[in-house]
């Protein structure tokens, strides 16, 4: 089973902050999902990313997978309370398999 | 994006009881389902995939007679937890893939 080394694990920081979350393998994924997960609720997704290089926006959202396929990043600019949340990365092993990465819980302080 | 329901969304019950999940995609067909589990402040780990009008495949280390899966239709899986004991406490998520996999918004199980 591949796998997906998530970090930090925990990152809590002040509004209007950036910051980035890392996904790293040392295995080549087809494809790689960003999520975000309330409590108590299912994760929803954000974003696939799928070629070497490619970069993606959502809002203050910049989503990069690496030009091997075996990393992805996730930069948050300017930081606010409602992106409080646990973010996952999940790489497509094949087989329409997903899995995931450890998760990274983002607490955003006012 | 498609839509994934689950249900119930809570669940109680006694140690030894058995459970079914059911898990609905209610806009399209899915051929695969996946069920996952995650323990508290633990991130998804993969069951099973459930295959429509086949066998279920579990990953390593789940008991396939604990935990039965059946893929009736193109829109319904279940998940029964069959003797279920405490430890099998956790939330269950499913997950439906169309473009991509859509996840149900999970079924928190508790046995006591």
């Amino acid at each position: 089973t591949q796998l997906l080394e998530q970090s930090p694990q925990f990152l809590s920081i002040q509004e209007g902050e950036n910051l980035t979350v890392y996904c790293n393998s040392s295995s080549v994924f087809s494809s790689l999902q960003w999520y975000r997960q309330e409590p108590g609720e299912g994760p929803v997704l954000l974003v696939t990313v799928v070629t070497g290089g490619e970069v993606k926006k959502l809002k203050r959202l910049t989503f990069q997978f690496g030009d091997a396929r075996k990393d992805s990043s996730l930069h948050i600019t300017a930081a606010q309370p409602g992106d409080t949340g646990l973010y996952l990365c999940a790489g497509d092993q094949g087989a329409q398999k997903l899995v995931f990465g450890q998760g990274t819980r983002l607490t955003i302080n006012p | 994006g498609a839509v994934v329901s689950q249900h119930p969304s809570r669940v109680i019950c006694k140690s030894g009881t058995s459970v079914k999940i059911e898990c609905r995609s209610l806009d399209f067909q899915a051929t695969t389902m996946f069920w996952y589990r995650q323990f508290p402040k633990q991130s998804l780990m993969l069951m099973a995939t459930s295959n429509e009008g086949s066998k279920a495949t579990y990953e390593q280390g789940v008991e396939k007679d604990k935990f039965l899966i059946n893929h009736a239709s193109l829109t319904l899986s279940t998940l029964t937890v069959t003797s279920a004991h405490p430890e099998d406490s956790s939330f269950y998520i499913c997950s439906a893939r169309e473009d991509t996999q859509y996840f149900g918004p999970g079924t928190r199980l508790t046995v006591l």
